[in-house]
């Protein structure tokens, strides 16, 4: 079955500071997905990702999904408190399945 | 517009004891997700519609867990003989066509039983 591995599990940065979060598969991915959680609410879509090699950003988050699609990075660039939260990302192995999610990156901001 | 809505937001009951717990989704939206959350964990897949039928139910844990869509809009996830490792955040999610599309979820249930 297929799963998905994030890295790190949890990151601490300073304000300010860039970070890359990892989501890695064990098989070719259909889509690619990110999201953000807080706590005790749902997720939040950030975006989708389907192409290899493809690229994408809104505000200063920034996604990229490998040549194989198997791999994906989620980059932040000078990060700010309200970036602090929980990233997810979920895959499909298949058009039109259910996606499968990893077990997310814990990300805290100091201030 | 409204989002995914679930009801109630949080359940608490009696290890033995059935409940309902309701999935409002995106008007329009053609398919939805039921999904379970443990602390520390992402979502777990329990199952999936495309209108009124149940298009993958594979991540039903047991016979204990059922859900339905019966107009193709509003769905119910049902347990029965509830445990207290059903102890969880259910989430719903609904997508406009389920292909290509991304999932918007709602704020979920928070079921415990004692």
């Amino acid at each position: 079955s297929q799963e998905l591995e994030q890295s790190p599990q949890s990151l601490i940065v300073q304000e300010g500071k860039n970070l890359t979060i990892n989501c890695t598969s064990s098989k070719t991915l259909y889509g690619l997905y990110w999201y953000k959680q807080k706590y005790g609410e749902g997720l939040i879509f950030l975006m989708m990702l389907q192409k290899g090699g493809e690229e994408k950003s809104h505000e200063k988050i920034t996604a990229k999904l490998d040549e194989k699609k198997q791999q994906s990075s989620l980059h932040i660039t000078a990060s700010q408190p309200s970036h602090a939260g929980i990233y997810l990302c979920g895959a499909d192995s298949q058009a039109g399945t259910a996606l499968i999610f990893g077990k997310g990156t814990t990300l805290s901001v100091s201030s | 517009g409204a989002g995914v809505s679930q009801t109630p937001s949080n359940k608490v009951t009696e290890k033995g004891k059935y409940v309902e717990l309701r999935c409002d989704p995106i008007s329009g939206h053609t398919a939805l997700y039921w999904y379970r959350q443990s602390l520390g964990q992402g979502p777990e897949f329990l199952i999936y519609f495309q209108g009124t039928g149940a298009a993958d139910d594979s991540g039903l844990p047991n016979d204990r867990f059922f859900a339905v869509r019966p107009e193709g809009s509003v769905s119910t996830l049902k347990i029965q003989r509830t445990e207290r490792g059903d102890s969880a955040v259910y989430l719903c999610a609904s997508s406009l066509t389920g292909l290509n599309s991304p999932l918007h979820f709602g704020n979920g249930t928070r079921l415990t039983v004692t």
